[in-house]
């Protein structure tokens, strides 16, 4: 089945140590996002690719970075997570030019955890 | 710019009752509307969704919408509560033209008792 997948599922890092996490798809899709959502909230974009064009929402802490080498893969690399960062990291897909009408469609979640 | 209010952090329903949760939404564009439920430790996964066409909007597990501009809203509903509904329910908008970002309400659990 065609699908969102994210590696690994829970991730546990120490303060200040970089930690990558994956999301990769088999839908195709021109534009992924990442998402972080923490406890009781709802999800909150970080970042989004329309193909290799990166988009960062202007409140995305610098501390987060993306890379998308290809259609299929993108990482969501932290370079010194703080305990604030310890969330739940979405990544989502979402076909492009028009097609699909705005339907965004979610990988299982990698839940971070920050010691 | 385009919002969203979910009435209700909580609902709690017996089984095989009635699930009614609400949303309201504010968008200056013609929007697209969606359905999202959560269950604990997952991703988000499409409940329904309005796009322009019929206005009542049917998806998966019994669930259903119903898409009303005049009230600006789209409420979801389902007949009959199952335990198995028992999950975090989100409602977003999107605008249908741009990135089409979506913009999330703050989510409803949803709690069934036996």
């Amino acid at each position: 089945d065609a699908m969102v997948i994210q590696n690994p599922r829970y991730q546990v890092t120490q303060f200040g140590k970089p930690v990558t996490l994956s999301c990769s798809q088999t839908l195709n899709h021109n534009v992924m996002y990442w998402y972080q959502q923490k406890s009781s909230q709802a999800p909150k974009l970080l970042f989004h690719y329309y193909d290799k064009d990166f988009n960062n929402e202007a409140d995305t802490p610098d501390n987060f970075q993306s890379r998308r080498p290809n259609t299929s893969f993108c990482f969501l690399d932290i370079r010194s997570p703080g305990l604030g960062d310890a969330a739940m990291y979405l990544c989502a897909t979402r076909i492009g030019a028009g097609g699909g009408k705005g339907t965004q469609y979610f990988g299982p979640g990698t839940r971070l955890t920050v010691l | 710019a385009q919002s969203v209010t979910q009435l209700g952090s909580h609902v709690s329903v017996s089984e095989g009752a009635l699930v009614l949760l609400r949303c309201n939404y504010s968008s200056s564009v013609p929007p697209y509307l969606f359905w999202y439920v959560q269950y604990p430790n997952q991703g988000l996964q499409l409940l329904l969704k309005y796009t322009s066409a019929a206005t009542l909007v049917k998806g998966i597990n019994g669930f259903e919408a119903e898409f009303k501009k005049s009230e600006t809203s789209f409420h979801l509903t389902k007949p009959s509560a199952h335990m198995s509904d028992a999950a975090e329910y989100f409602c977003a908008v999107s605008e249908n033209t741009g990135f089409q970002k979506l913009v999330f309400g703050t989510g409803t659990r949803l709690l069934v008792s036996p």
